[in-house]
C-alpha cells in the first residue's frame, strides 16, 4: 500500500513553455503533499506543502507565481512550472502523507530539462 | 535552523561487509529520524524510523538508534548484499500541523560481489 505515482517522468521542454507534473496517491487519500526539488548529488529541498482544497504554502525562496501548485482533490496535485527556463531543469519529487500520517510516501520523480 | 549531515559517498563493500553510515542532526524540540532509501530509478522509500530518544528502528537488517545525547542517528546492517546497492537518505521530521522533513545530502553504497 502507499503507493504514489508521478507523471511524466521525463519532460524535455523548450525555454518559455509551461510544464505540468502530477502526483498521485493510488491507494490512500493524501490530506498533504509536498514537492521537492533534487540538485544532482545533492539533498532534496522541499518547494511547497499543499493540503487538499486550500493554497499551497511555500518555502522561502521558491516563487509562488514560477511554480503553481494545485490539490484539487485528496489523491491528486500538480505542479506547473510556468514560463521554463535552463535554470528551472532539475529533477522534481512529489510526496504524500494521509491523514494523521507522520510518514511521507515518495514518488518516483520527474526529470526536467528546459532547452 | 534544523540540519542533518552525513557521510559522503560513494560507499563501496563487498559482499556480508558491515556497513554503518554516519548521520547527525541539527534540531529544535524532539524531532523524529528517518532513514530513506532511493534504488536505481526509483522514489524514495521509507527503511526505518525512531521517534524519541533512544528509539531503535530496523528494517531489512538495517538498524539505527536514535542518540539525543549525540545527535545521532547512525545507520548500520551487519552483512550488506549487492541488493543493497542503492542512495540512503538521513532526514528528520518536525513536528507541526505537518510533518516537515528535512534530508541529509544522501549517501550513496555500492555493494560488489
Amino acid at each position: 500500500g502507499a503507493v504514489v505515482s508521478q507523471h511524466p517522468s521525463w519532460v524535455i521542454c523548450k525555454s518559455g513553455t509551461s510544464v505540468k507534473i502530477e502526483c498521485r496517491s493510488l491507494d490512500f487519500q493524501a490530506t498533504t503533499m509536498f514537492w521537492y526539488r533534487q540538485f544532482p548529488k545533492q539533498s532534496l529541498m522541499l518547494m511547497a506543502t499543499s493540503n487538499e482544497g486550500s493554497k499551497a504554502t511555500y518555502e522561502q525562496g521558491v516563487e509562488k507565481d514560477k511554480f503553481l501548485i494545485n490539490h484539487a482533490s485528496l489523491t491528486l496535485s500538480t505542479l506547473t512550472v510556468t514560463s521554463a527556463h535552463p535554470e528551472d531543469s532539475s529533477f522534481y519529487i512529489c510526496s504524500a502523507t494521509g491523514q494523521g500520517g507522520e510518514t511521507q510516501y515518495f514518488g518516483p520523480g520527474t526529470r526536467l530539462l528546459v532547452l | 535552523g534544523d540540519s542533518v549531515t552525513q557521510m559522503e559517498g560513494p560507499v563501496t563493500l563487498s559482499e556480508e561487509a558491515f556497513l554503518t553510515i554516519n548521520c547527525t542532526y541539527t534540531a529544535t524540540g524532539y524531532p523524529s529520524l528517518f532513514w530513506y532509501v532511493q534504488y536505481p530509478g526509483e522514489g524514495l522509500q521509507l527503511l526505518l524510523k525512531a521517534t524519541k530518544a533512544d528509539d531503535k528502528g530496523s528494517n531489512k537488517g538495517f538498524e539505527a538508534t536514535y542518540r539525543k545525547e549525540t545527535t545521532s542517528f547512525h545507520l548500520e546492517k551487519g552483512s550488506v548484499q549487492v541488493s543493497d546497492s542503492a542512495v540512503y537518505f538521513c532526514a528528520l521530521g518536525s513536528a507541526g500541523g505537518y510533518q516537515k522533513v528535512t534530508f541529509g545530502t544522501g549517501t550513496k553504497l555500492q555493494v560488489i560481489p
